[in-house]
């Protein structure tokens, strides 16, 4: 069975700073991965997907993530934080059938 | 467009009380889901709907029934609710099912049972 692990419930990190969110999967088959984002007491929203071709997805918000086979990871980044990216984020890797397998979670803290 | 909505968006319930949750979006989205967020467990699939008449179990589905009369509208009921469920419960919907589709979220309601 597929799983996906999110190292770190909570990350802290200064406002300007590079933001990192580590997401790892298990899969035997090629997966497709998502990462989503939650804003305080609203749904979820897609920030970036990958499902086939180049290894490096581009999302809103100036996020980004790599898909790396060798490592199992998919690894959500941003150059600079920014107060307004305090949030939940969510990694998920898609099921043979037409569920997603979701991580626990990581929420990001942005200090001024 | 309204996207996926929720109604209520909060319930207090009281153990052994029944209550429907109502989702409904405007996108003409074949899929339609049912989640449940507890903290520090992410989302887990409650039941499914690949269209309209049809519903599947997913991943915690004790406790719960749905229906899909309506492309549009996808009901979850507690029939006897109990303070373990007690959470948070998103609906969601896609275009198509699949491995690549995107899934869109509606607020959520946040369910008290005491």
């Amino acid at each position: 069975a597929q799983s996906v692990t999110q190292l770190g419930s909570h990350v802290s990190v200064s406002e300007g700073a590079l933001v990192l969110l580590r997401c790892n999967y298990s899969s035997s088959v090629p997966p497709y991965l998502f990462w989503y984002v939650q804003y305080p007491n609203q749904g979820l929203q897609l920030l970036l997907k990958y499902t086939t071709g180049a290894t490096l997805v581009k999302g809103i918000n100036g996020f980004e993530a790599e898909f790396k086979k060798s490592e199992t990871s998919f690894h959500l980044t941003k150059p600079s934080a920014h107060m307004s990216d305090a949030a939940e984020y969510f990694c998920a890797v898609s099921d043979r059938g037409y569920q997603l397998i979701w991580g626990a979670g990581t929420k990001l803290i942005i200090k001024p | 467009n309204a996207g996926v909505t929720q109604t209520p968006k909060f319930r207090v319930l009281k153990t052994g009380q029944s209550m429907t949750l109502l989702c409904a979006q405007d996108m003409n989205h074949e899929y339609m889901y049912w989640y449940r967020q507890d903290p520090g467990m992410g989302l887990r699939l409650i039941h499914y709907s690949v269209g309209e008449g049809t519903t599947a179990k997913g991943e915690v589905p004790d406790g719960y029934n749905v229906s899909r009369l309506k492309k549009q509208n996808f009901l979850l009921g507690l029939e006897s609710a109990a303070p373990s469920q007690t959470s948070v419960y998103f609906c969601a919907s896609s275009y198509v099912g699949g491995l690549q589709e995107t899934q869109y979220f509606g607020p959520g309601t946040r369910l008290l049972v005491l």
